[in-house]
């Protein structure tokens, strides 16, 4: 158990919904990064936040936003949603350096039918 | 852009050894690894920096050819529980954007 929890485990919907997944980090943990990881594209990293202010943004789509909150708990919110954003969306956290270990939460499994 | 693994995906008897290689086309600033079993989140491995620092795993071994731009994870003496895939993640600027190879597959027999 790396100490990262994510909520919900899995989410079924419908093409053009919206939903949003949440995550919590390590405590003590400043920083969150969220990746996306399905069969073709393997693990993609899309946005990491530091104490509340996004920091880094990598392949995340327009249609997908996320925040962090005073408590330091993240949500990514996905739009629009296609069948090609099935996946796995993983959430990471860290002390808040590129080289400090990156735990992963168990993830959320996505279906977008 | 995405760092190259190799192989795709091995088999191993317990006790026997491997080499896995990740090798990028770019100067790397960093090198992190990762094992994933099947249904299950990443679990950090080692880091490996540019001037040869390592955080890891006293159990796992790598190696970084900063020339190269290439990293090695060594499989020693393998166990059943070294079964999944590795990953490697690759930092270029020491700015959090790790990205991650296709993967390699090891499989573990008795």
């Amino acid at each position: 158990d790396s100490g990262v929890t994510q909520t919900p485990k899995h989410l079924i919907t419908a093409t053009g919904q919206r939903v949003t997944l949440r995550c919590s980090p390590r405590s003590g943990d400043l920083s969150v990064y969220w990746y996306q990881q399905s069969l073709d594209q393997g693990l993609q990293f899309l946005i990491q936040y530091y104490n509340g202010e996004e920091r880094a943004k990598g392949n995340i789509l327009e249609r997908f936003s996320a925040q962090q909150f005073p408590d330091l708990h993240s949500e990514l919110n996905l739009s629009s949603l296609e069948l090609g954003d099935s996946a796995l969306y993983f959430c990471a956290s860290n002390a808040g350096t590129p080289t400090d270990t990156q735990y992963f939460g168990p993830g959320t499994r996505l279906t977008v039918l | 852009q995405q760092p190259v693994q190799s192989p795709q995906a091995v088999i191993l008897r317990e006790g026997e050894d491997a080499v896995i290689n990740c090798s990028s086309s770019k100067a790397l600033y960093s090198v992190h690894w990762y094992r994933q079993k099947h249904g299950e989140a990443p679990v950090f491995l080692m880091i490996l920096l540019k001037g040869g620092e390592q955080k890891g795993h006293e159990k796992i071994s790598a190696s970084f050819n900063e020339k190269k731009q290439q990293s090695s994870l060594y499989l020693t003496a393998s166990q059943l529980s070294y079964s999944g895939t590795y990953f490697c993640g690759t930092d270029r600027a020491n700015d959090y954007k790790l990205s991650f190879g296709a993967g390699t597959t090891v499989t573990v027999r008795a």
